[in-house]
C-alpha cells in the first residue's frame, strides 16, 4: 500500500465549475503539505504549501489539512479550461528532504 | 521571476554509455532535489544536496552519482545507463528545506 493515495481520474468538470481533489496518507509523520500542477512533459509546479491543519487560501485555490484523519484536499473555484493538467499532492516529513508524491488526478475542464 | 534551469533538455543515449544532466537552482537558493518520473508515474526522489553536501539519499541507483558546486548548481551523472533509465529527471530547488520549486526536466532516453 502506498503511503499517499491519490485518486487517478481523470475528473471531468465543466468551465466555472468547483474542482474538488483529495489525497489520504498513513503515516502521521508527514508534517508538510503541498500540491503542484503538472502539464504534460513539464516540470510539477507549485501551487499551495501548508504544514498546519486548516485552510489556506491563495486566489481560486484553498487547500485543506485534516492531521486528525490524514487527509488533504484542493478545491480550484471557477475553473478554466486552461486547469486542465495533472494534479499532485506531495508531502514530506519533518526530517529528510524526501517529497512523498501521491499519484496524481487527471483533470478536464470543458469549455 | 527566474526559475530552475536544466540542461539539457533532452538526450538520447545508448545501453551501457554515460550521461550528465545539469541544474541551475533559483538565484540564492541553497537546496537542489533530483526526481525520476517514469510514463505514467509521479517523481520518485532520488537524492539531494544542501551547501554542496548530501543531505538526503532516496532510490537512486548505484549507476548514479550527483554533487553540488560551489556555485550551487548540481550535476547528475548516470553510468552503464539501461533501458529503464529512460524517464524524465527534474531537479528541483528550496532555500534551506522549505518549498521545493522544479525545473523543466531532462527527458532521457536510452536507445
Amino acid at each position: 500500500q502506498k503511503e499517499v493515495e491519490q485518486d487517478p481520474g481523470p475528473l471531468s468538470v465543466p468551465e466555472g465549475a468547483i474542482v474538488s481533489l483529495n489525497c489520504t496518507y498513513s503515516n502521521s509523520a508527514f508534517q508538510y503539505f503541498m500540491w503542484y500542477r503538472q502539464y504534460s512533459r513539464k516540470g510539477p509546479e507549485l501551487l499551495m504549501y501548508t504544514y498546519s491543519s486548516g485552510n489556506k487560501e491563495d486566489g481560486r485555490f484553498t487547500a485543506q489539512v485534516d492531521k486528525s484523519s490524514k487527509y488533504i484536499s484542493l478545491f480550484i473555484r471557477d475553473s478554466q479550461p486552461s486547469d486542465s493538467a495533472t494534479y499532485l499532492c506531495a508531502m514530506k516529513k519533518a526530517a529528510g528532504n524526501k517529497l512523498t508524491f501521491g499519484g496524481g488526478t487527471r483533470v478536464l475542464v470543458k469549455p | 521571476a527566474a526559475g530552475v534551469i536544466q540542461s539539457p533538455r533532452h538526450l538520447i543515449k545508448e545501453k551501457r554509455e554515460t550521461a550528465t544532466l545539469k541544474c541551475y537552482p533559483i538565484p540564492r537558493h541553497d537546496t537542489v532535489y533530483w526526481y525520476q518520473q517514469g510514463p505514467g508515474q509521479d517523481p520518485q526522489f532520488l537524492i539531494s544536496f544542501y551547501e554542496k553536501m548530501q543531505s538526503d539519499k532516496g532510490s537512486i541507483p548505484d549507476r548514479f552519482s550527483a554533487q553540488q558546486f560551489s556555485d550551487y548548481h548540481s550535476e547528475l551523472n548516470m553510468s552503464s545507463l539501461e533501458l529503464g533509465d529512460s524517464a524524465l529527471y527534474f531537479c528541483a530547488s528550496s532555500l534551506v528545506d522549505n518549498e521545493q520549486f522544479f525545473g523543466p526536466g531532462t527527458r532521457l532516453t536510452v536507445l
